[in-house]
């Protein structure tokens, strides 16, 4: 198994409503990362988790919470969005001690 | 501070022509230089990298790049372009693992046949 995994593929939401997205891998890798894509822009870092503990926080407003469970999966809670959150959220991961992201296929996600 | 150049937003080619994407860094410290690709719709594909040993790296579908530590670049070629090759191409630096990468702006490369 050689990939990063994402679900919902796409995901419509209105801005009361609570979703989460989830991330998989099963490469052994132990950093995960969570992304921000707008259109026809670089990805965002929003945060990172390095060996299950939340080493990266790039200033994300709390309605977005991250959640490693184990170090196979990682989650994006989301609660209480704005139209403005409308964005490709990707995920990606590291194996231990080397540089390279693995990006999975991220999760398309419409606020309404 | 790192930051990453990419020059050129949007490129085209004719099919069979050669591909140059322009990338230039600038870091602090020596750094860990990727290009990835993405396809409408989809995630990020790693293309190439470089981290230590030969300057020259080749990578998938036929794509190589160069570091060149005297001009702080390492831009991403490829001999004859394909159709398939028409998408946005993303140079990144990286200073180490569990880091946070820093990419350029992204170039759009479209293929005229």
């Amino acid at each position: 198994d050689t990939e990063v995994t994402q679900t919902p593929k796409h995901l419509v939401m209105g801005m009361t409503n609570k979703k989460s997205l989830k991330c998989e891998q099963h490469m052994g890798h132990r950093a995960m990362y969570w992304y921000k894509q707008k259109a026809k822009k670089p990805p965002e870092l929003m945060f990172v988790y390095s060996y299950e503990k939340l080493s990266i926080n790039e200033s994300v407003p709390s309605r977005f919470s991250p959640e490693c469970p184990n170090s196979s999966l990682l989650n994006l809670h989301l609660h209480a969005l704005q139209p403005e959150d409308s964005a490709l959220y990707l995920c990606a991961s590291s194996p231990p001690g080397q540089e390279t992201q693995y990006f999975g296929p991220g999760t398309r996600l419409l606020v309404l | 501070a790192q930051s990453v150049t990419q020059l050129g937003s949007h490129v085209s080619v004719s099919e069979g022509a050669l591909v140059l994407l322009r990338c230039n860094y600038s870091s602090s410290v020596p750094p860990y230089l990727f290009w990835y690709v993405q396809y409408p719709n989809q995630g990020l594909q790693l293309l190439l990298k470089y981290t230590t040993g030969a300057t020259l790296v080749k990578g998938i579908n036929g794509f190589e790049a160069e570091f060149k530590k005297s001009e702080t670049s390492f831009h991403l070629t490829k001999p004859s372009a394909h159709m398939s090759d028409a998408a946005e191409y993303f140079c990144a630096v990286s200073v180490g693992t569990g880091n946070q990468f820093y990419f350029g702006t992204g170039t759009s490369l479209t293929v005229i046949p």
